[in-house]
């Protein structure tokens, strides 16, 4: 089955940019969307497409995808972006999910 | 946007056969622009994909789980659920309902999801 490889935690300043990276073989041959998940709620759409922005989502979300690697940047962070962050993708029938990595913003 | 809630029990035992319901509003589940699924995160792990159902019936599975798992869709109620049998502790966690985005499949997402439900498997 398809694995998604997702960094465990992340952490990043206050106003600094953060990118977070999801591998998967010819992960670039598929199309990748981003989840933003807080203790509590429900997940969030914060890219889809690869670097598609759903309405709502601030300009400030950004994803891209090439070769294996597949990035969500954050720019600008802010104290409301410390969340779990998931991506996901559709391969052989299947949604699949990567580890998801944990943003902590100090 | 369309709203999803989970409702069913937060407490069963093992062996025996979960049901949750997903009652949606704000838009058709009989929409042939969607999928309607159930996703699921175990205490401290990550979101697993249970499957999708269409406003058809036709269902697909988590081959994982495929053995154990049923989807229904009741359009007169604008609902659609989830039964998943033979219930173990490894079952505990918080079930989400989700809308697709998109029915490209390639292209697959979810857009909108329930508050989730938390379900504990007790022995």
């Amino acid at each position: 089955s398809y694995e998604l490889t997702q960094p465990p935690s992340l952490s990043v300043s206050p106003g600094q940019s953060v990118s977070i990276t999801c591998s998967g073989d010819k992960l670039g041959q598929k199309f990748v969307c981003w989840y933003q998940k807080r203790p509590g709620q429900s997940p969030v759409l914060v890219i889809y497409k690869d670097d598609k922005r759903p309405s709502g989502i601030p300009e400030r979300f950004s994803g891209s995808n090439s070769g294996n690697t597949a990035t969500l940047t954050i720019s600008g962070t802010q104290a409301l972006d410390e969340a779990d962050y998931y991506c996901q993708v559709w391969d052989s029938s299947h949604v699949v999910f990567g580890g998801g990595t944990k943003l902590t913003v100090l | 946007q369309v709203q999803l809630q989970e409702s069913g029990p937060g407490l069963v035992k093992a062996s025996q056969t979960l049901s949750l319901t997903c009652t949606v509003s704000g838009g058709s589940i009989s929409s042939a622009n969607y999928y309607w699924s159930w996703i699921r995160q175990s205490p401290g792990k990550g979101l697993e994909w249970i499957g999708y159902i269409y406003y058809s019936g036709n269902t697909y599975y988590n081959s994982s789980l495929k053995s154990r798992v049923t989807f229904s869709v009741d359009p007169s109620r604008n609902q659609f659920s989830l039964n998943l049998a033979s219930l173990t502790a490894a079952d505990t966690a918080v079930y989400y309902c989700a809308k697709t985005g998109t029915l490209d499949l390639p292209y697959l997402y979810f857009d909108d999801w329930g508050q989730g439900t938390l379900v504990t498997v007790s022995s």
